[in-house]
């Protein structure tokens, strides 16, 4: 990946369980967004968080963002079997480009 | 809410040929981005347009281009295509350049023979 990298690059968790992927980047962002793809399929957009935000919360996802490290984490909350995805973090490059740069991806898999 | 809209859903083409992607944005969405996504890896960012003027390019081969138009739909035209070219295209879209989410389209999956 150009940006970061994700990890771990695969999970399997019981449903019900709390889901944790993490994301580094290499340059100084504008915000930072977590997408989720299932097998094959389009992009949906989870959540945004700002470089002066720290944390935000949507439904059963919690989104930090540590930008002294950077760094940034996506929990998933009491999983369920639907959650199986893959989970894809992305920036800007903070150059005034508006493009997403990707990280590698987790591959998330919620055994029912 | 109406969503990005991409025609084909899935092409199939030989070695050599020639595609075309179409790409229409959310109404009111006047910045479109093009992303590729080969077999297992993240997406990679081609190019985009703003007022149907390039802002942006990123890895895109020379045998391919791109353009919007006064509707802002954007299409996305590949030449001489290779076995490597076969993969997910994406389109996204939003509102002006901001550093807001991109909108994704369904994707197309191009497949070269």
């Amino acid at each position: 990946s150009q940006q970061g990298e994700e990890d771990p690059q695969a999970l399997s968790i019981q449903e019900g369980e709390n889901a944790t992927m993490n994301c580094s980047y290499k340059t100084s962002i504008n915000n930072l967004q977590w997408y989720r793809q299932n097998s094959g399929r389009g992009l949906v957009h989870l959540i945004l968080i700002r470089s002066n935000e720290r944390e935000k919360h949507s439904g059963r996802l919690r989104v930090t963002l540590d930008t002294s490290k950077k760094s940034s984490s996506l929990l998933i909350t009491a999983s369920r079997a639907a959650d199986t995805a893959s989970y894809f973090c992305a920036t800007d490059v903070g150059d005034s480009s508006y493009k997403l740069i990707f990280g590698s991806g987790t591959r998330l898999l919620v055994r029912p | 809410a109406a969503g990005v809209i991409q025609s084909p859903r899935h092409l199939i083409k030989e070695k050599r040929e020639t595609a075309t992607l179409k790409c229409y944005p959310i109404p009111r969405h006047d910045t479109v981005y093009w992303y590729q996504q080969g077999p297992g890896q993240d997406p990679q960012f081609l190019i985009s347009f703003y007022e149907k003027m390039q802002s942006d390019k990123g890895s895109i081969p020379d045998r391919f281009s791109a353009q919007q138009f006064s509707d802002y739909h954007s299409e996305l035209n590949m030449s001489s295509l290779e076995l490597g070219d076969s993969a997910l295209y994406f389109c996204a879209s939003s509102p002006r350049r901001t550093y807001n989410e991109q909108f994704f389209g369904p994707g197309t999956r191009l497949t070269v023979l």
